[in-house]
């Protein structure tokens, strides 16, 4: 069966510094792949989706990055974060096509 | 632009109670619509989705029930229990795209022993 994982599951970042989540996926090939915000009290907001290695599309303009170096690798980056950049982390995975995605268990992101 | 509404933002349930949390969309190039189900400290996961050409969906104590010419789509959770207390987002799929979900903002239910 398929699994999702990130890591870390809470992390705390001071205003300025990198940023580096990462997400894998096992049991599948070739998923595609996505990085989602989810703010307090709100709905997921999609950031950016993958097709295949090294394909990264963006949802929304912003201060954060994303690159797919292996067929179920996924990371969320950032060179200098924003006190803005807070919030839950989301990484999920889908088959090609019309399939549901699922989501890992998230990374809670807190910038002081 | 909020494409996909979701009330309420929470809801209180004796358990054996049913549960009804509504969805309306404004788009109709939606072609599906997921309900999924998150835990605290927990990613979301599936719980149950209907396409629109159909107009209710069963799966154990969830139901979905689709309203096409109304644009509307609510989940129900009959006999609830304390283990459904979580919070449930609904989406939709854009129909020209195979990954574009549109969340709902989120309803957390709390079903009481």
């Amino acid at each position: 069966s398929q699994t999702i994982h990130q890591w870390p599951a809470t992390l705390v970042q001071p205003v300025g510094s990198p940023l580096s989540l990462e997400c894998t996926v096992e049991g599948t090939s070739n998923p595609n792949l996505y990085w989602y915000r989810q703010a307090a009290g709100r709905g997921l907001q999609l950031l950016f989706y993958s097709v295949g290695i090294g394909q990264i599309s963006s949802e929304v303009p912003q201060n954060l990055s994303a690159s797919r170096p292996q067929d179920r690798q996924f990371i969320l980056s950032s060179k200098k974060l924003l006190l803005s950049d807070s919030g839950f982390y989301l990484c999920a995975w889908s088959l090609k096509g019309n399939q549901p995605q699922h989501f890992g268990d998230g990374t809670r992101l807190s910038i002081l | 632009q909020q494409q996909v509404k979701q009330s309420p933002q929470s809801l209180i349930v004796q358990k054996g109670g049913i549960s009804i949390i509504n969805c309306a969309y404004e788009n109709t190039a939606f072609d599906y619509f997921p309900w999924y189900q998150q835990f605290p400290g927990k990613g979301p996961a599936l719980l149950i989705a209907i396409r629109p050409d159909v107009s209710e969906k069963k799966e154990g104590r969830f139901t979905i029930s689709f309203n096409k010419s109304a644009k509307q789509f609510s989940l129900h959770i009959m006999d609830s229990q304390p283990g459904d207390s979580a919070t449930y987002f609904c989406a939709a799929k854009w129909m020209d795209s195979s990954y574009k979900l549109i969340f709902g903002s989120g309803t957390r239910l709390l079903v009481r022993p």
